[in-house]
């Protein structure tokens, strides 16, 4: 089953301007992430949010987590083409359980 | 070190041939994971081990899936009986804890003709 949910499923934008993916989630966490995947293969973790934090930044990406709406945002500033990919938000759930990924938007930047 | 390491890459095989898939994770993760991708699809969760925790198998779509993890170290995820609709990337992840990062590997992508 999966848990988070991503918002829009895909985006095109022009090189420079910012892209928000928005995740929805139904049930408590322990913490969120967020990867990203490149035509189909591996994916590569990106960032990662406690449930007690309510923001985070690395480098362009900025993540926020709203625990009491049960969704997060990932914004990725002066977008490149580079940053062309899928974009994955992932819930890890109290107690031995796996991380859940949601089904992921479809980035297009257009140089 | 070396990243988790998948094999093979690629893989076809013919409806009804059994199929074994090879993950090498990173050495001292103790967490391993198991994901199946299709085409332009999320990530379906298929099982996943936790130290010497019996493992979590709840994702396996069907008894003809398995999976093992020996020494604590390599996995191998073998499914019986292929059916076209096996066809997929399979993924596999590793992590330090169940509670850090995944680090995935390349995958392996399966065919069934």
């Amino acid at each position: 089953s999966q848990q988070g949910e991503e918002d829009p499923q895909a985006l095109s934008i022009q090189e420079g301007e910012n892209a928000t993916m928005n995740c929805s989630y139904k049930t408590s966490i322990n913490n969120l992430q967020w990867y990203r995947q490149n035509s189909g293969r591996g994916l590569v973790h990106l960032i990662l949010i406690r449930s007690n934090e309510r923001e985070k930044h690395s480098g362009r990406l900025r993540v926020t987590l709203d625990t009491s709406k049960k969704s997060s945002s990932l914004l990725i500033t002066a977008s490149r083409a580079a940053d062309t990919a899928s974009y994955f938000c992932a819930t890890l759930s109290r107690g031995n359980t796996p991380l859940v990924f949601g089904k992921g938007t479809r980035l297009s930047v257009i140089a | 070190g070396a990243g988790v390491s998948q094999s093979p890459s690629n893989k076809v095989t013919e409806k009804g041939k059994d199929v074994e898939l090879r993950c090498d994770p990173i050495s001292g993760h103790t967490a391993l994971y198991w994901y199946r991708q299709s085409l332009g699809q999320g990530l379906e969760f298929l099982i996943y081990f936790q130290g010497n925790s019996a493992p979590d198998k709840s994702g396996l779509p069907s008894d003809r899936f398995s999976a093992e993890r020996t020494g604590g170290s390599v996995s191998t995820l073998t499914i019986q009986r292929t059916q076209q609709e096996d066809s997929a990337v399979y993924l596999c992840a590793s992590s330090l804890d169940n509670e850090s990062p995944l680090h995935f590997g390349n995958g392996t992508r399966l065919t069934v003709t």
